[in-house]
């Protein structure tokens, strides 16, 4: 069973509506980095930490999206206003290291946006 | 920039015959590559992952070998099960804190 823990499972949204959704990497490791996999399986890579610091993300993310990794509090990303096509499975990862180490996912939050 | 390919979406096969999924990557460092798997609404996990130049890396009865001359980190198994229906993505690391996927190899075994 995966150690990394993503809630919810599922999330429904109207358009324009924000979507939250949270995070617990496995204890120890530092690193963690969110992906959108879309209907046809694809990895989009979002934004990943090390810590609390942002260390990539891509322009939609800077614009849309929020996301931190507070200390001893769970990760997030939040959809500020959704959008039909953000209609995704939103997977997190965590690793000790950066991107030479193995990635340990979640199981994914399923965003549906009506 | 860094990619990775992976030519099959789909591959169908009978139990007990052999599987090779394709991966090439580009990048212009000295990369990890990776082979993850993601069963049924499952999360995906770590099969094999290899930096080392011609050397093969097995696990579960699956192995790879990285070909820096080729560009290429195949899948292969020599027995399909019906349990390893499931998607098979290939990814890279060139270093730092980037990890890219390809995208992704369903692979469906039947009886």
């Amino acid at each position: 069973n995966s150690k990394v823990i993503q809630t919810p499972r599922y999330l429904v949204k109207g358009q324009g509506q924000k979507a939250k959704m949270r995070c617990i990497p496995e204890k120890g490791h530092p690193v963690v980095f969110w992906y959108q996999q879309n209907k046809n399986n694809e990895f989009k890579f979002l934004i990943n930490f090390q810590n609390q610091e942002v260390l990539q993300q891509i322009d939609m993310t800077e614009k849309r999206f929020s996301a931190e990794c507070p200390s001893n509090s769970p990760c997030s990303l939040e959809i500020q206003s959704s959008e039909a096509g953000d209609s995704a499975l939103y997977l997190c990862a965590s690793s000790r290291q950066g991107g030479a180490e193995t990635l340990y996912f979640g199981s994914g939050t399923r965003l549906t946006v009506l | 920039g860094d990619s990775v390919t992976q030519t099959e979406g789909l591959v169908t096969l009978t139990k007990g015959l052999p599987v090779m999924l394709n991966c090439t990557y580009q990048t212009t460092y000295s990369p990890f590559l990776f082979w993850y798997v993601q069963h049924l609404n499952e999360a995906p996990k770590l099969l094999l992952k290899s930096s080392t130049d011609n050397k093969r890396t097995e696990h579960q009865g699956f192995y790879a070998t990285l070909h820096k001359s080729s560009s290429s980190f195949h899948l292969q198994k020599s027995s399909v099960q019906l349990s390893d229906s499931a998607l098979y993505f290939c990814a890279l690391s060139p270093g730092g804190y980037k990890v890219v996927f390809g995208s992704g190899t369903r692979l469906l075994v039947s009886p």
